[in-house]
């Protein structure tokens, strides 16, 4: 069953402005993963975050961490239109799976 | 590397029809699956393998075989092909450090099938 659930599904905003979106989960997990996608491609790792660890940075990617309320948010710093995309979290509950959730559109207007 | 390649990019079934979808990977990576996307399903884990000779279901295998014989390969081959198989299939590879824990996943282009 899909574990990751983004909110908020949608999200435009202009270029420069930060753009946030949260993912839940249910179940106790190793690590949590964040993907993104262009139209048409294939998925792209960006970040992952273990269990243990509460924030992580790459560049303009900041992901926290919430086991207490199985949370997790991305934030993409001074968006570019580049970063147009379908983001999605995938949890790993040491299972040989991962799970994603639905994706989260961002438009970034130029 | 080429990373992960999948072949056809692009295909139309009719509803009963059999046929393979490739994936290879040059990465010597031991773990590989196949996901299923869909317009607001997210990815949907159809079958993944550990190591070759190994394989398992994922979150919706029906309809759907795989065998793993060597490290690179991992076709997916759909049985006879129904409607509701029409979807973006995508395969993915990565190496696990530790046993059941799944990172970084590399991912082909996808392929694109319909079924009429």
């Amino acid at each position: 069953s899909q574990q990751g659930e983004e909110d908020p599904q949608a999200l435009s905003i202009q270029e420069g402005e930060n753009a946030t979106m949260n993912c839940s989960y249910k179940t106790s997990i190793n690590n949590l993963q964040w993907y993104r996608q262009n139209s048409g491609r294939g998925l792209v790792h960006l970040i992952l975050i273990r269990s243990n660890e509460r924030e992580k940075h790459s560049g303009r990617l900041r992901v926290t961490l919430d086991t207490s309320k199985k949370s997790s948010s991305l934030l993409i710093t001074a968006s570019r239109a580049a970063d147009t995309a379908s983001y999605f979290c995938a949890t790993d509950a040491g299972n040989n799976r991962l799970a994603f959730g639905k994706g989260n559109q961002v438009v970034v207007i130029p | 590397n080429a990373g992960v390649t999948q072949t056809p990019k692009f295909q139309v079934l009719k509803t009963g029809q059999s046929m393979t979808l490739q994936c290879a990977q040059d990465m010597n990576h031991e773990y590989m699956s196949w996901y299923r996307q869909d317009p607001g399903m997210g990815l949907r884990l159809i079958h993944y393998s550990v190591g070759a000779g190994i394989t398992d279901q994922g979150e919706v295998p029906n309809g759907y075989n795989v065998s793993r014989s060597t490290t690179e390969d991992f076709p997916l081959r759909l049985l006879s092909a129904a409607p509701s198989q029409t979807s973006v299939y995508f395969c993915a590879s990565s190496n696990p450090i530790s046993s059941g824990t799944t990172y970084e996943q590399y991912f082909g282009p996808g392929t694109r099938l319909t079924v009429t």
